[in-house]
């Protein structure tokens, strides 16, 4: 079955920094989701991004099908950034998604 | 409000007992979902929905039966809870099939198995 694995596992950054979130997975996709869920908070939809590029503010949603990956680019990072994020991957049929393993960011002063 | 709801969010039982966890959507999505999310904030689905017929039924325990009365309502129970089933269990839904499938999540509910 479907396989996601998201790096690195953890980041922590100074505010200001840029970060670069990973997303492989092992079968063809066409579907590829990021979430952010803040510790004891709801998973909320950042991008619902199947192929190409999306922005938004300083959020940008890169996925490349053919390749397999996707990427998030936080840019500027500032401390309410801190919290989890998920990549998931909708199966063809779109009956379900399989989540990656989470990336832990946190983000000081 | 248009959103996912989901009650309680938080609930205290005892090895044995049985539990019932509610989810709404007011989204008008006819695809509704459950999922797992363990101590290690791992993330799973159990089942899954669309137009009140049961999808995807991924491998869970008998113990867990998932009752769906409308499109919108997509309800959780599990018969004689076990210590491995503390976590917290997250209820989504999507506008349909395939090209349709963003999923939106509720906020969650977390079960303690004592």
């Amino acid at each position: 079955g479907q396989q996601v694995q998201q790096s690195p596992a953890s980041l922590v950054l100074q505010e200001g920094e840029n970060a670069e979130l990973q997303c492989n997975f092992s079968s063809t996709a066409t579907r590829l989701q990021w979430f952010y869920q803040h510790p004891g908070g709801r998973l909320v939809s950042l991008f619902y991004n199947p192929s190409g590029t999306k922005h938004t503010g300083r959020l940008t949603s890169t996925t490349v099908t053919n390749e397999r990956r996707g990427s998030l680019h936080i840019s500027s990072s500032q401390t309410t950034d801190s919290g989890t994020y998920f990549c998931a991957i909708g199966t063809s049929s779109g009956q379900k998604l399989v989540f990656g393993q989470g990336t832990i960011l946190k983000v000081y002063l | 409000e248009t959103a996912v709801f989901q009650t309680p969010n938080y609930h205290v039982t005892q090895v044995g007992n049985e539990v019932s966890f509610n989810c709404k959507q007011t989204l008008g999505h006819d695809t509704m979902y459950w999922y797992k999310q363990d101590s290690k904030k791992l993330l799973k689905i159990m089942f899954s929905y669309n137009n009140k017929q049961l999808i995807v039924n991924e491998t869970v325990p008998r113990r867990f039966s998932p009752q769906s009365s409308d499109k919108a309502h997509l309800n959780l129970r599990i018969k004689s809870v076990e210590p491995e089933d503390s976590a917290v269990y997250l209820c989504a839904s999507s506008p349909g099939l395939g090209n349709y499938a963003e999923q939106f999540f509720g906020p969650g509910t977390r079960l303690t198995v004592l």
